[in-house]
């Protein structure tokens, strides 16, 4: 079936660092990328997503790329703060674009 | 963070109990989820409404019997559980569309079956 692998589980970077979560998915369908960010006693929060009609997409300290064509896309976190400091994941649409497929989920701890 | 809410937010229930999670979504979606998250598994979708009708049911066990009433508002009724129950369950909305479909959390009810 569909499946979302998510790289690496756990992710430990120095304040000010980059990060970069890596994601790779199956179904050649997939259209739309959304990432999330759960923060301890709270439901995820979507904090950026992609579409398949772009490679690349920019928040403020946030981006996410994506490459169709090797089915994997990424988080980058850039000047990284202690309030980064949640379990992040990720996600690719499947059939039709409804229903979606998470990964597994990293820890990220920013140390001060 | 209030656009879905969900109550209760912890929930302590025996085998043989009955109850009932409420999710209620104040974004004006047509669209519910209903998610279980366990320890070290990723999130897994149980079942999707659209336009109040159930339009997935990911092979959950009958003993969660999902229940939405209309577009803001959806149960999960829960009866004779079992240990490996025990996780956080979350309620999601979007609005449909097509090329993608944003969907929103809530903060999710803590369940235990002991």
């Amino acid at each position: 079936g569909e499946n979302v692998e998510q790289h690496p589980s756990t992710l430990s970077v120095q304040e000010g660092d980059s990060a970069v979560i890596k994601c790779t998915y199956s179904d050649s369908a997939s259209n739309y990328f959304p990432w999330y960010k759960q923060e301890l006693g709270k439901g995820p929060q979507l904090i950026i997503d992609i579409r398949s009609n772009v490679g690349e997409k920019k928040d403020q300290r946030i981006a996410v790329t994506l490459n169709k064509t090797a089915k994997h896309f990424s988080l980058h976190i850039t000047e990284t703060q202690p309030e980064d400091s949640a379990v992040y994941f990720c996600a690719a649409s499947i059939r039709g674009a409804q229903k979606l497929v998470f990964g597994q989920g990293t820890r990220l701890t920013i140390n001060p | 963070e209030t656009g879905v809410t969900q109550t209760p937010r912890h929930l302590v229930m025996g085998m043989t109990n009955k109850k009932s999670l409420k999710c209620e979504q104040h974004l004006g979606h047509n669209a519910m989820y209903w998610y279980k998250q366990s320890a070290k598994k990723p999130l897994e979708l149980m079942f999707v409404y659209n336009f109040k009708e159930q339009t997935e049911n990911n092979s959950v066990p009958s003993r969660f019997s999902p229940e939405c009433p209309n577009s803001s508002h959806l149960f999960l009724h829960l009866h004779t559980l079992q240990p490996e129950d025990s996780a956080l369950y979350l309620c999601a909305s979007s609005q449909a569309r097509t090329g993608g479909y944003e969907q929103y959390f809530g903060p999710g009810t803590r369940l235990t079956v002991t």
